[in-house]
């Protein structure tokens, strides 16, 4: 069965430097992996996904992802931190029929 | 485009009683979802639609669950008699098959369910 991980529930951060959000996956077969975000009191937003093709996908707000087939992960990263970054971060693996199928969540504070 | 709109965005009920959650998915999308959110068990898929007929129910937790999509732009989560257990973020979220997908999905801004 599909399924993915995130090993660390908070990650702290401090505003300028690089952060990065752990994700492993288990699947058969290639994997469709995505990150969302989800802001307080608001739905998920979509962020990134990997198909297939380079490792490194960039997807939004100048996050990306990097895709690492020999290590089962898929950790999502950004060079600089925002405040505003402050969320959680789900990553997420495609399943049978197109479901997505999430992580517990990763609570990301960005502090100035 | 409005997005996905789901009502009510808060309900407070008391057990025993229906619940009836509402969502109108993005015009031409063909999927629908729905999740429920708590912090114990965080995001699970409860059932899938694609093109209004269910694809997998198999995460509806038990026969107090029922969901229907009549037609493209509207999907009712139904919870009969409402349990405390019950309570969470109710999303609905729809997508459209592009290229072999679906791939990305959007989430409406859930439906905030306590029961009592």
């Amino acid at each position: 069965a599909q399924s993915v991980a995130q090993p660390e529930d908070q990650v702290n951060v401090a505003e300028g430097n690089p952060l990065t959000v752990k994700c492993t996956y288990s699947v058969s077969g290639n994997p469709y992996l995505f990150w969302y975000v989800q802001y307080p009191n608001r739905g998920l937003q979509f962020l990134l996904k990997y198909i297939t093709g380079d490792n490194l996908v960039k997807g939004s707000y100048g996050f990306e992802a990097e895709f690492n087939k020999s290590q089962t992960s898929f950790h999502l990263k950004k060079p600089s931190a925002l405040v505003s970054d402050s969320a959680l971060y789900f990553c997420a693996v495609r399943g049978q029929g197109g479901k997505l199928i999430f992580g517990q969540g990763t609570e990301l504070s960005v502090k100035p | 485009d409005a997005g996905v709109i789901q009502s009510p965005r808060h309900e407070v009920t008391e057990m025993g009683q229906e619940v009836t959650l509402r969502c109108k998915p993005i015009s031409g999308h063909d999927y629908l979802f729905w999740y429920r959110q708590t912090m114990m068990r965080g995001l699970e898929l409860l059932i899938y639609f694609n093109n209004n007929v269910p694809i997998d129910d198999s995460g509806m937790p038990e026969d107090r669950f029922s969901a229907k999509m009549p037609n493209a732009s509207f999907s009712t989560l139904k919870i009969q008699p409402s349990e405390p257990r019950d309570s969470a973020v109710y999303f609905c979220a729809s997508s459209l098959v592009v290229s072999g997908g679906p791939w990305e999905l959007f989430f409406g801004e859930g439906s905030r369910l306590t029961v009592l």
